[in-house]
């Protein structure tokens, strides 16, 4: 199985809701990536996690937060978004430490919009 | 940090066609990756390279680790090859830690 899921698909929520993405790989990755990608533009890095442990947060602000429950979920909150907000986040994988040379895998992406 | 650079980022391209997608970056690098991002969708990883030249179907990656210079090529283009094409580059920070950095991407249209 070299597949990375993400749920949901689409989310649309409002200014004051909460809701959570899901990521799951069962390839045995002990890296787990969150990136933010805007239109016409390359995926930023958000969040990273090694070993289960928050190893990266690119600055991120407080309304995403990240849970990483066990090796192969990967979670991120969300509360409180802003308009601004409304991107692909997309979720990878890939074996070993954050960013050492193994592939990473890709999930399909959750599209979000906050209205 | 390394800069990445992809050229061109628009190309347009007549069924058939034989096309090259490059991308340079200024510091030394432990890995290269060529990934396909077809619209609204999540991203594929087509080739890991660290030297010379891998092949997957009509596929071809080349990197040049002292000129730190890379190329895809597709042979014989098909419609189904439109999408965006991104370099990334993965660096050695130090003390086991990596950095990857993106290219901007270079978005294919291949035209029947």
């Amino acid at each position: 199985d070299t597949e990375v899921t993400q749920t949901p698909k689409h989310l649309v929520m409002g200014m004051t809701n909460k809701k959570s993405l899901k990521c799951e790989q069962h390839m045995g990755h002990r890296a787990m990536y969150w990136y933010k990608q805007k239109a016409k533009k390359p995926p930023e890095l958000m969040f990273v996690y090694s070993y289960e442990k928050l190893s990266i947060n690119e600055s991120v602000p407080s309304r995403f937060s990240p849970e990483c429950p066990n090796s192969s979920l990967l979670n991120l909150h969300l509360h409180a978004l802003q308009p601004e907000d409304s991107a692909l986040y997309l979720c990878a994988s890939s074996q070993e430490v954050a960013f050492a040379p193994y592939e990473q895998y890709f999930g399909p992406g959750t599209r979000l919009t906050v209205t | 940090k390394n800069e990445v650079e992809q050229s061109p980022q628009n190309l347009t391209a007549q069924e058939g066609e034989f096309i090259t997608i490059n991308c340079s970056y200024s510091v030394g690098i432990s890995a290269l990756h060529w990934l396909q991002q077809h619209p609204g969708g999540g991203i594929v990883s087509l080739f890991m390279l660290s030297s010379g030249k891998k092949k997957h179907g009509r596929l071809i990656a080349t990197i040049n680790i002292q000129e730190k210079h890379s190329s895809l090529h597709i042979t014989a283009s098909h419609p189904r090859d439109s999408a965006v094409y991104i370099c990334a580059v993965q660096s050695l920070l130090g003390a086991g830690s990596y950095q990857l950095t993106f290219g901007k991407g270079t978005k294919l249209s291949v035209i029947p």
